[in-house]
């Protein structure tokens, strides 16, 4: 079946830092990709999507870019704040139909001051 | 507001109750789904409904767990004879047009 694996936290970053959390994936087809946040005490909010291969989805100054030859869709920031401390979830689903997202486990990102 | 809602946000309950977590979608999304999040893990999935049916309820992980969505908008999902191992987040999501899913903030479950 499809499935996520995301690089293991936790990640800590000094403030201003350059951010890469590392997300592949395995499905059929052509499914569309998801980051996710979930901040201390708050629900998942969809952070950027790519639907098709070679799409970059972008929020917030997160970015990431849809690779088909190499499976991936792997979340960058070029300068990371404290605010940006949370738990970060990469996610797939089939665009056929209505079929469940599929999850990686997360990654926490801590930035300090 | 227009996101997707739950109630109750926390539930403390004994071992053996009974438990209902209730899912208000955004209004005009037929795809609903419930997940579980346990702490440290990402969300599992456990069922999905398209309009009033469950399309796929394979996640489901036994039979103590129920969900029904009659009039194809709330949805509910029951959980009985309540253990330990079902305290998690108990999250529910809808979807748009753009495949786009959506969640709600989640129901705190505590079994003790």
């Amino acid at each position: 079946g499809d499935s996520v694996t995301q690089m293991e936290g936790p990640v800590t970053l000094s403030e201003e830092a350059f951010l890469t959390i590392n997300c592949t994936y395995t499905a059929t087809g052509y499914p569309s990709l998801f980051w996710y946040v979930q901040y201390p005490g708050e629900g998942l909010q969809l952070l950027l999507k790519a639907t098709k291969a070679d799409d970059k989805g972008s929020n917030k100054g997160f970015e990431a870019t849809y690779r088909k030859e190499t499976t991936s869709f792997h979340l960058e920031k070029g300068s990371v704040q404290v605010s940006d401390s949370a738990v970060y979830f990469c996610a797939l689903n089939q665009n056929s139909g209505n079929t469940p997202l599929v999850f990686g486990k997360g990654t926490r990102l801590s930035v300090i001051a | 507001g227009a996101g997707v809602s739950q109630t109750p946000s926390n539930k403390v309950t004994e071992k053996g109750k009974y438990v209902e977590l209730r899912c208000d979608p955004i209004s005009g999304h037929t795809a609903l789904y419930w997940y579980r999040q346990s702490l440290g893990q990402g969300p599992e999935f456990l069922i999905y409904f398209q309009g009033t049916g469950a399309a796929d309820d394979s996640g489901l992980p036994n039979d103590r767990f129920f969900a029904v969505r009659p009039e194809g908008s709330v949805s509910t999902l029951k959980i009985q004879r309540t253990e330990r191992g079902d305290s998690a987040v108990y999250l529910c999501a809808s979807k748009d047009s753009g495949n786009t899913i959506y969640f709600g903030e989640g129901s705190w479950l505590t079994v003790v």
